[in-house]
């Protein structure tokens, strides 16, 4: 692994469904983000995590939940997708106090 | 409150000439702007970022102006090559105590014609 992965590429969802998006990181970096792209609306942040075992929420946190058991995976789980959460999520890192985040390749979620 | 502002959705320029993208902010706690890049299918990538004690930052053919006065940043691209084409996104943070959250503008599509 280099840099930041997401699992899976892409998902189609029945709406009323549990989904958890996976991002793990082998840069040892002590922050994570989870973000959501939507065209018009740009980056906004849903979660985040400042180290592990502790989480904050962002600007867009309503029906997602966050964990942060270790340095290295930060999942998001959604716990009854709806249609308005079809989006493109990306998870990033960052090595506190340094502010550049690292982003991964993003995961094209769509709930019907 | 939309926070950091982009105001230009698109902008298109020649090959060879300087392009400039804008960006508004609004909160004066923001001390560290950052600007990204992304190509269509791909993650945003870190491209440049500027200190609220500076007003210019340089790499290679990026340069980015901070006018704090005004709340304006802005990226120069010279000279544009058509891989610049891309969505720049905009981004700040206040980047004391232990928030580094990063807040993003709407993002401008570059387009740069060969």
């Amino acid at each position: 692994i280099a840099g930041i992965t997401q699992a899976p590429t892409s998902q189609i969802l029945a709406a009323g469904r549990r989904m958890t998006l996976r991002c793990t990181q082998d840069m040892r970096h002590n922050a994570m983000y989870w973000y959501r792209q939507d065209l018009g609306l740009g980056l906004r942040l849903i979660h985040y995590s400042n180290t592990a075992g502790t989480t904050g929420k962002g600007e867009v946190p309503d029906g997602y939940s966050v964990s942060r058991a270790n340095t290295d995976d930060f999942p998001l789980t959604l716990a009854s997708a709806v249609p308005s959460q079809t989006s493109v999520y990306f998870c990033a890192s960052s090595l506190v106090p340094r502010n550049e985040q690292f982003f991964g390749p993003g995961t094209r979620l769509t709930v019907l | 409150d939309q926070q950091v502002k982009q105001n230009s959705p698109s902008l298109s320029v020649q090959e060879g000439r300087i392009s400039i993208l804008n960006c508004d902010y609004t909160n004066s706690m923001f001390d560290y702007f950052l600007w990204y890049k992304k190509y269509p299918a791909e993650g945003p990538t870190f491209l440049i970022s500027i200190s609220s004690i500076k007003d210019k930052n340089e790499d290679g053919r990026f340069t980015v102006f901070l006018n704090k006065s005004a709340k304006h940043l802005s990226l120069h691209i010279v000279p544009s090559q058509p891989g610049d084409s891309a969505v720049y996104f905009c981004a700040a943070s206040e980047s004391g105590g232990s928030n580094y959250k990063l807040t993003f503008g709407k993002g401008t599509l570059l387009t740069v014609n060969p």
